[in-house]
């Protein structure tokens, strides 16, 4: 069974510049959260999608959002893009309502 | 919302011996505790969880204790090992029925061969 994917894994931009970021689900897996890794807050829920609905959201600006297709995948995009969103974006799945999440190797945003 | 607090943020040990991470919780409503573990340059990976109706869990080497009434919850790890240096991150349920884990800050540990 393929784990998760997320695409790309690593990318840089600029100010200003928006970003989207793929995630496709362990497959049978409906729901998908997304959550940002950095040093020194470790890993913080931006939000999760069940069925192509968003169930939770987290506290990020307005400027993160994020959807679900009818297959499952999942797409997050940033807008505007500031340094402090430099970090680790994690994808993770889950068969199950209050369950495991299975992680995706993440992918690597760079601010400049 | 909920806020999950962990520490020590970093722990040293000798190799055979136990390691104790703690981590406490806001929300008296969250109901699902789980620890992951996250190795150098890899993904968090589930390691041992615990629902609130049951007090402490055990899987070989790893147990979890939780504490609804002090609304706080701790991992054990005896017998240490080398391939345990990682780091460990606590979480606990925003909401029922979903997925929003709210993590502890990580702890970072390391068994000293």
């Amino acid at each position: 069974k393929a784990g998760v994917t997320q695409t790309p894994r690593y990318l840089i931009k600029t100010r200003g510049q928006q970003v989207t970021l793929s995630c496709s689900p362990i497959s049978g897996h409906r729901s998908v959260s997304w959550y940002q890794q950095t040093p020194g807050q470790g890993l913080q829920f931006l939000f999760e999608y069940f069925s192509e609905t968003q169930r939770n959201k987290g506290n990020f600006p307005g400027r993160f959002s994020g959807r679900q297709f009818s297959n499952s995948r999942s797409e997050m995009n940033v807008s505007t893009l500031e340094l402090g969103d430099s970090a680790l974006y994690l994808c993770a799945s889950s068969g199950s309502t209050t369950g495991e999440l299975f992680f995706g190797e993440g992918s690597r945003l760079t601010v400049l | 919302g909920e806020n999950v607090e962990q520490h020590p943020s970093t722990l040293s040990v000798q190799e055979g011996d136990s390691a104790v991470i703690k981590c406490t919780y806001s929300d008296s409503a969250s109901n699902y505790f789980p620890w992951y573990k996250q190795e150098l340059g890899k993904r968090p990976q589930l390691i041992i969880d615990i629902r609130s109706n049951v007090g402490e869990k055990k899987d070989q080497r790893i147990a979890v204790t939780l504490n609804k009434t002090a609304k706080h919850f701790s991992l054990h790890i005896t017998e240490t090992q080398p391939e345990d240096s990682a780091v460990y991150f606590c979480a606990a349920t925003g909401q029922t029925g979903a997925n929003n884990l709210f993590f502890g800050t990580g702890t970072r540990l390391t068994v000293i061969p």
